[in-house]
C-alpha cells in the first residue's frame, strides 16, 4: 500500500532564504507526482507534475526533482519570499485513480 | 484555461436540508473528481467520474449523492447531512484517470458547514 510523507510539518524561515521541502513515498512503482500550494481556506495550485521518466521540473523559483529509486522528492524554492507562505502537498496516484497525498509542510517566510 | 469552478463558495445548512454543490470545467477533461479536506488534513478522495460514469465511490455514506448530467458538469447532492460532514469540498479534473499520469486541476473548494 503507497504511503506518502512529508518533512517537516511545519517550516518558519526569514525572507530570503533558499528551502527544500521533502516528500518521501514507499512504493517506487510510480507514474508521475505533483507538488501542490494550498493557502488557508482555498483549494490546490498545482505547482509541478512529474513524470516516471523525468528527474526534475522547474517553474521560476521552484525546482523538483524525483529519485524513483530511492522514493524521494524534493521542492526546492529559491529566495524565498513572504508570499510563498503557504501550505505544500505531495501526491502521488494511486493504481485507481486516486491521488494519494502526504500530510503537507505548513511553511511561512518571515519578513 | 486551466480552471474549475465551484459554486457557492459558503454554503451553511442544517441536518435537514438538501442542497447540491456544483462544479464545471471546461478544459475537455474526462475525468472529475470530489474530495472532502478537513482542517490541517490532506484532501480525502470521496468520488471519482470517468467519461461521465462513476468509477470510484469510496464507501461514501448515501447522504452525499454524486452526479455527472455531462463531461463538464459534477454536482454533489447533500441531504440529512451530520455536523461531522462539514468541511471544504474541493472538486478536481484531468485528461484521464490519475493513475495514468495526468495532471489534476483543483477548484477553489465550497465551505460546507452543517448546523
Amino acid at each position: 500500500k503507497q504511503e506518502v510523507t512529508q518533512i517537516p510539518a511545519a517550516l518558519s524561515v526569514p525572507e530570503g532564504e533558499n528551502l527544500v521541502l521533502n516528500c518521501s513515498f514507499t512504493d517506487s512503482a510510480i507514474y508521475n507526482l505533483q507538488w501542490f500550494r494550498q493557502d488557508p481556506g482555498k483549494g490546490l495550485t498545482s505547482l509541478l507534475l512529474i513524470q516516471s521518466s523525468q528527474r526534475e521540473q522547474t517553474s521560476g523559483r521552484l525546482n523538483a526533482s524525483l529519485d524513483k529509486s530511492s522514493g524521494r522528492s524534493t521542492l526546492y524554492i529559491a529566495a524565498s519570499q513572504p508570499g510563498d507562505s503557504a501550505t505544500y502537498l505531495c501526491a502521488v496516484p494511486g493504481n485507481t485513480g486516486k491521488l494519494i497525498f502526504g500530510q503537507g509542510t505548513t511553511l511561512q517566510v518571515k519578513p | 484555461d486551466t480552471e474549475v469552478t465551484q459554486t457557492p463558495k459558503h454554503l451553511v445548512m442544517g441536518m435537514t436540508n438538501k442542497k447540491s454543490l456544483k462544479c464545471e470545467q471546461h478544459m475537455g477533461h474526462r475525468a472529475m473528481y470530489w474530495y472532502k479536506q478537513k482542517a490541517k488534513k490532506p484532501p480525502e478522495l470521496m468520488f471519482v467520474y470517468s467519461y461521465e460514469k462513476l468509477s470510484i465511490n469510496e464507501s461514501v455514506p448515501s447522504r452525499f449523492s454524486p452526479e455527472c448530467p455531462n463531461s463538464s458538469l459534477l454536482n454533489l447532492h447533500l441531504h440529512a447531512l451530520q455536523p461531522e460532514d462539514s468541511a471544504l469540498y474541493l472538486c478536481a479534473s484531468s485528461q484521464g484517470l490519475a493513475g495514468l499520469s495526468y495532471e489534476q486541476y483543483f477548484g477553489p473548494g465550497t465551505r460546507l458547514t452543517v448546523t
